[in-house]
């Protein structure tokens, strides 16, 4: 099965410091990545995915993130967090096996203070 | 502007009764989904549909149905054999082009469910 773990539930990081949301994955095949970000009491919005190619992907609010092929993880990363960053944050990987459909890791909750 | 839409954004309901989720695009996707959201698990997905007039179970489907008579519309019925019924539910959607890039999946607001 298609799966991320995220081993982290909460990380907080000082305003302006870089950031880092771990995620690692477990597929059979090529992975398809997402991360996607959540605030309270809404839907989730998209940040960036991994298809194919760099390695590098950068996305939407300033949000990076790089695939490691050698350590199965697509880390999520930020130079300069915000205090308006502060959300739930959520890896996921395409599911083979439920037509195009997510799963989604456990959720890591970012904090940043001023 | 294009999107999803979920209704009602919160709902009470007494042990017993049924209820159905209303979930509609705009964004001519031709898949869909229905997430269950509770703190500490991430999403699970309950139901999903690729295309009008099927569907198909996700990991969480008992208690749980869906319909797809229309390609904007994939309503979800909570009925009285879900046995805790009380949490978030998100509605999705994507175009499914069948190739390696088949797009992001795009959420609605999300509908809270809870039973008294």
């Amino acid at each position: 099965a298609q799966s991320v773990a995220q081993p982290e539930d909460q990380v907080n990081v000082a305003e302006g410091n870089p950031l880092t949301v771990k995620c690692t994955y477990s597929v059979s095949g090529n992975p398809y990545l997402f991360w996607y970000v959540q605030y309270p009491n809404r839907g989730l919005q998209f940040l960036l995915k991994y298809i194919t190619g760099d390695n590098l992907v950068k996305g939407s609010y300033g949000f990076e993130a790089e695939f490691n092929k050698s350590q199965t993880s697509f880390h999520l990363k930020k130079p300069s967090a915000l205090v308006s960053d502060s959300a739930l944050y959520f890896c996921a990987v395409r599911d083979t096996n439920s037509g195009y459909a997510l799963n989604f890791g456990k959720g890591t909750s970012l904090l940043v203070t001023p | 502007d294009g999107g999803i839409t979920q209704s009602p954004k919160y709902l009470f309901r007494k042990e017993g009764q049924n209820v159905t989720l209303s979930c509609e695009q705009n964004l001519n996707h031709d898949a869909m989904y229905w997430y269950r959201q509770d703190p500490g698990q991430g999403l699970r997905l309950i139901y999903y549909s690729q295309i009008v007039n099927d569907f198909q179970k996700g990991d969480i489907a008992e208690g749980y149905s869906v319909s797809r008579e229309k390609k904007e519309s994939f309503p979800l019925t909570v009925t009285s054999a879900q046995k805790n019924p009380t949490a978030f539910y998100l509605c999705a959607s994507s175009k499914f082009t069948g190739g390696a890039d088949t797009g992001e999946l795009f959420f609605g607001e999300g509908s809270r469910l809870t039973v008294l």
